[in-house]
């Protein structure tokens, strides 16, 4: 089954104590990215990865960190998290038209972080 | 910089009934996708329709149908015999298709529509 597999789905730690959650696609799509959605405030881009070793900044990067060591794997990493970090968290990916184009996301099921 | 705005924060319908969410967006391009999704109380992210720009006939995916206005920039979301399961909140979203690598999928801030019994 194709699709965009995150872990954990809830999680629950403090403020400092670095984590990282995990994202993982089997569709060899080439753009993988991450969001966090805030209510009222919709999804909001954090990062984003145009093939391996690709990596750039979305809309709001501070605090988080992204690695794309291998086509299918796109780990998001919060060195020391604040409670303002709070939030459901989605990994997507997307195939691409050529020409550097990408249309629809996939996405994973989200994670829930609470930082306390 | 793209723009998507959803006007309505919370909806709701009767079931069997047809509602109609409403969607604008701002972009200088002439080339673009236009997507509905919808979060059910999962969370799941779910692709519910796409628009391609240059197409001039509105999608449709069986009760879900557009209403695509491109000089008005406008991209509604029609559902008809509207039914329990379809309770969620509802994105609009858009891309570009200026290419050269460049990409950002944006969202509105979401239509929170409850189908009641």
């Amino acid at each position: 089954e194709a699709q965009v597999t995150q872990n954990p789905r809830y999680l629950i730690t403090v403020t400092g104590k670095k984590l990282t959650v995990t994202c993982s696609q089997n569709m060899n799509h080439e753009y993988m990215s991450w969001y966090r959605q805030d209510p009222g405030l919709g999804l909001r881009q954090i990062y984003y990865s145009m093939n391996v070793e690709v990596t750039d900044k979305g809309d709001v990067p501070e605090g988080y960190k992204v690695s794309r060591k291998e086509k299918r794997n796109f780990p998001l990493i919060l060195e020391s998290p604040s409670p303002n970090q709070t939030s459901l968290y989605f990994c997507a990916s997307s195939p691409s038209r050529g020409r550097g184009v990408y249309t629809e996301a996939f996405f994973g099921q989200g994670t829930r972080l609470t930082v306390v | 910089a793209q723009t998507v705005t959803q006007s309505q924060p919370e909806m709701s319908v009767q079931e069997a009934e047809t509602v109609t969410l409403s969607c604008t967006y701002d972009t200088s391009e002439s080339n673009y996708y236009l997507f509905w999704y919808k979060q059910p109380p999962s969370r799941q992210m779910i692709l519910v329709i796409r628009q391609e720009a240059y197409k001039q006939q509105n999608a449709t995916e069986n009760r879900f149908s557009v209403n695509f206005q491109k000089a008005a920039k406008s991209f509604s979301l029609k559902i008809s015999d509207s039914q329990l399961g379809d309770t969620a909140m509802y994105f609009c979203a858009f891309i570009s298709d200026s290419g050269a690598g460049s990409y950002q999928l944006t969202f509105g801030k979401g239509t929170k529509l409850s189908v009641i019994p």
